[in-house]
């Protein structure tokens, strides 16, 4: 079994519409990220979080939100959503005492597209 | 701030061709160093890192150099394989560890 998951893999939606895309993690890792994937813009950093009482901006934060219910689960939230938000979007875990050796490990990514 | 600097592609090679994918870096202090690979369809896999200066990662015939001299860790391979197809992602994490810095991506295709 995978050890980061995403649901759904594949989501078409129309404008101002509220949708909710999940992260599930089996690593028992605290530090969750979610990540957005553009052509030519590689990968952006939306939000992070550090354990479940934590909560960071990223760098595209503005039009998301994000829960972390638990240690093993991060939702990212799109209240309105709009066509400029279709993307691929990616969950990340990292584990270990911070440190700038370990690696993040990704899940497989969601395809949204608003319409 | 710290940031990544990705040589652009698209990259289309012949098969046993030898590869360089160019990334220099950014960043204060001492970051690590990673390059990973995203294949069809699926998330970003670690391929290799480097976590000092003169580390060489290396992982199924792929190696990069941590150069601080030059602050680059150019992915190389001797000889690309039709499955090397993907898009290549060189990244940092700061010395706090807090965040990753993510290249733009190189697509590399392999013709047979």
């Amino acid at each position: 079994d995978a050890d980061v998951t995403q649901t759904p893999r594949n989501r078409i939606t129309k404008t101002g519409k509220r949708i909710m895309l999940e992260c599930s993690q089996t690593k028992g890792h605290d530090r969750m990220y979610w990540y957005r994937q553009d052509p030519g813009l590689g990968l952006r950093l939306i939000y992070y979080s550090f354990d479940v009482k934590d909560i960071n901006k990223g760098e595209i934060s503005d039009g998301y939100s994000v829960s972390r219910q638990a240690q093993a689960k991060f939702s990212l939230s799109l209240e309105s959503a709009i066509p400029n938000q279709t993307a691929l979007y990616f969950c990340a875990t990292r584990g270990g005492q911070v440190s700038s050796y370990n690696e993040q490990f990704f899940g497989p990514g969601t395809r949204l597209t608003v319409l | 701030g710290d940031s990544v600097t990705q040589m652009e592609g698209p990259v289309t090679l012949s098969e046993e061709a030898f590869l360089t994918i160019n990334c220099t870096y950014t960043a204060t202090g001492y970051p690590s160093l990673f390059w990973y690979v995203q294949y069809p369809g699926e998330g970003l896999q670690l391929l290799l890192k480097a976590t000092k200066a003169d580390d060489k990662g290396s992982n199924k015939g792929f190696e990069a150099t941590y150069r601080k001299e030059t602050t680059s860790f150019h992915l190389e391979k001797g000889s690309v394989q039709v499955s090397d197809s993907a898009v290549y992602f060189c990244a940092l994490t700061s010395m706090t560890g807090n965040q990753f810095y993510f290249g733009t991506g190189t697509s590399l295709t392999v013709i047979p």
